[in-house]
C-alpha cells in the first residue's frame, strides 16, 4: 500500500509568513494529489486538487506543486485565518490515503 | 446549494453496531462517489472506503475490509456507512464526502463514541 509522508508535523510561523509544506508518496502517483485545510470541530476544505488546481474560492495565496513522488503546499503570506492543520491526500487508485498532517501554528 | 448533511451523534456499548446516514442535496447523487473518512479525537483523518451510488460498488481501506458496509437508497438520495463489531478505539467523527477531483464537499460529521 502507499504510503503518505508530510513535513513538518507542526510549523511555527507568524502573519505574513511564507510557509510550505511538503508531502512525499511511498510511490509514484502522478499529479492524483490534494490538499485539505481542517480547523478544530469543523470538517475538512478542499484547497488544492490535481497537486496544483486551485478550488474555486480558495485565496490565491496557496498554491500546489509537484508531481510523482513529492509535492509541496505554498501558502504565501499567511493570514490569520490560515492557521490550521493540512493534509495531503492521494486519491490515485481504488484505495485513498491521507497524509498525517502539518499543524500551521502562530509563532 | 449542494450539501451533505449527516445523522446525529451516537453511543455505542463494544461490540455493537452503528450506523450512520449521508443524505445528499442540491446535485445529481448518482453522479458522484460518496467516501467515507474519520477522525479519532486528536488524531488526523483516515480513509474508510467509497461507494458508487450509481452502481452500489465499494471499495474499503484494507483496515475495514469486512467490518463496513457502505450502502445506498437512491430513492431518498441518501448513503449509509455501517460499523460492526466496535471497539473502544472506534471513538471518532465520522465524516462523508463527495468526490469530485479529490473530497469538494464534506458532511457536518457525526460523532460516535464506543463506550461501556
Amino acid at each position: 500500500d502507499i504510503q503518505m509522508t508530510q513535513s513538518p508535523s507542526t510549523l511555527s510561523a507568524s502573519v505574513g509568513d511564507r510557509v510550505t509544506i511538503t508531502c512525499r508518496a511511498s510511490q509514484r502517483i502522478s499529479n492524483w494529489l490534494a490538499w485539505y485545510q481542517q480547523k478544530p470541530g469543523k470538517a475538512p476544505k478542499l484547497l488544492i486538487s490535481q497537486a496544483s488546481s486551485l478550488e474555486s474560492g480558495v485565496p490565491s495565496r496557496f498554491s500546489g506543486s509537484g508531481s510523482g513522488t513529492e509535492f509541496t503546499l505554498t501558502i504565501n503570506s499567511l493570514h490569520p485565518d490560515d492557521f490550521a492543520t493540512y493534509y495531503c491526500q492521494r486519491y490515485d487508485s481504488d484505495s485513498w490515503t491521507f497524509g498525517p498532517g502539518t499543524k500551521v501554528e502562530i509563532k | 446549494q449542494v450539501q451533505l448533511v449527516q445523522s446525529g451523534a451516537e453511543v455505542r456499548k463494544p461490540g455493537a453496531s452503528v450506523k450512520v446516514s449521508c443524505k445528499a442535496s442540491g446535485y445529481t447523487f448518482t453522479a458522484y462517489y460518496v467516501h467515507w473518512v474519520r477522525q479519532a479525537p486528536g488524531h488526523g483523518l483516515e480513509w474508510m472506503g467509497r461507494i458508487n451510488p450509481n452502481s452500489g460498488g465499494t471499495n474499503f481501506a484494507l483496515k475495514y475490509q469486512g467490518r463496513v458496509t457502505l450502502t445506498r437508497d437512491t430513492s431518498i438520495r441518501t448513503a449509509y456507512m455501517e460499523l460492526t463489531s466496535l471497539k473502544s478505539d472506534d471513538t471518532a467523527v465520522y465524516y462523508c464526502a463527495r468526490n469530485f477531483n479529490g473530497l469538494d464537499v464534506w458532511g457536518q460529521g457525526t460523532a460516535v463514541t464506543v463506550s461501556s
